[in-house]
């Protein structure tokens, strides 16, 4: 089993609806949560970074920890078709043995429909 | 502009060859990465170096060595490239360990 899982879709949604994306993760000792972007062709472009549990809300995205569920998720408001990408998850934990090592799920791909 | 650069972009090479995959970061970032991408398994971790002078291995070393001379440059290489190290190859930095990763745009690299 992976330790962290994510569904590789494809995501299909029309302009203006709203994306929900997750992952789920095993280790209990993942702190430090990620989203990253990618466009084909293109290397990962952090979106958001948030550290233990709680919400963090940046323009139309918002991420959220539920530590308790091991479950992670990011939401895009009023969806463009500029938002058609891969959405990688990705997560670390404190610690030295774990040092700055980010576990990455497989990807989303989303496709926002004009 | 402030980032990664990879070089080259892409590349066919004969089994057997040796290749080496050029990363600069102009950021001064402590940490560099290497990560290969496949379909399906997503990014793995290559080689890591937390600074300069120092190297680690990752979930995925066999086959790739690295070297970290300087802050800015990170070159990975394969001493006798095989077929199943196919793959995009991403470098990436960070500012310090657990802090977030900065991404190059990735070197497409085919073994024939």
């Amino acid at each position: 089993q992976k330790e962290v899982e994510q569904d590789p879709g494809p995501l299909s949604v029309p302009e203006g609806a709203i994306v929900s994306l997750n992952c789920t993760y095993s280790n209990s000792a993942f702190q430090y949560f990620m989203w990253y972007r990618q466009y084909s062709r293109k290397g990962p472009e952090l979106l958001m970074y948030t550290y233990s549990s709680g919400n963090k809300e940046d323009g139309r995205f918002t991420a959220q920890v539920d530590k308790s569920s091991k479950y992670i998720s990011l939401f895009i408001r009023d969806s463009q078709p500029s938002d058609s990408a891969t959405y990688l998850c990705a997560m670390s934990a404190r610690g030295t043995d774990s040092w700055g090592k980010l576990q990455f799920g497989a990807g989303t791909q989303v496709v926002v429909t004009p | 502009i402030a980032g990664i650069t990879q070089a080259p972009t892409s590349q066919i090479l004969a089994a057997g060859r040796r290749m080496t995959l050029r990363c600069t970061q102009d950021m001064r970032h402590n940490a560099m990465y290497w990560y290969r991408q496949d379909l399906g398994l997503g990014l793995r971790l290559i080689h890591y170096s937390n600074t300069a002078g120092t190297t680690g291995k990752g979930e995925v070393p066999d086959g790739y060595s690295v070297s970290r001379a300087n802050t800015d440059d990170f070159p990975l290489t394969l001493a006798s490239a095989v077929p199943s190290q196919t793959s995009v190859y991403f470098c990436a930095s960070s500012e310090q360990y657990n802090q977030p990763q900065h991404f190059g745009d990735g070197t497409r690299l085919s073994i024939l």
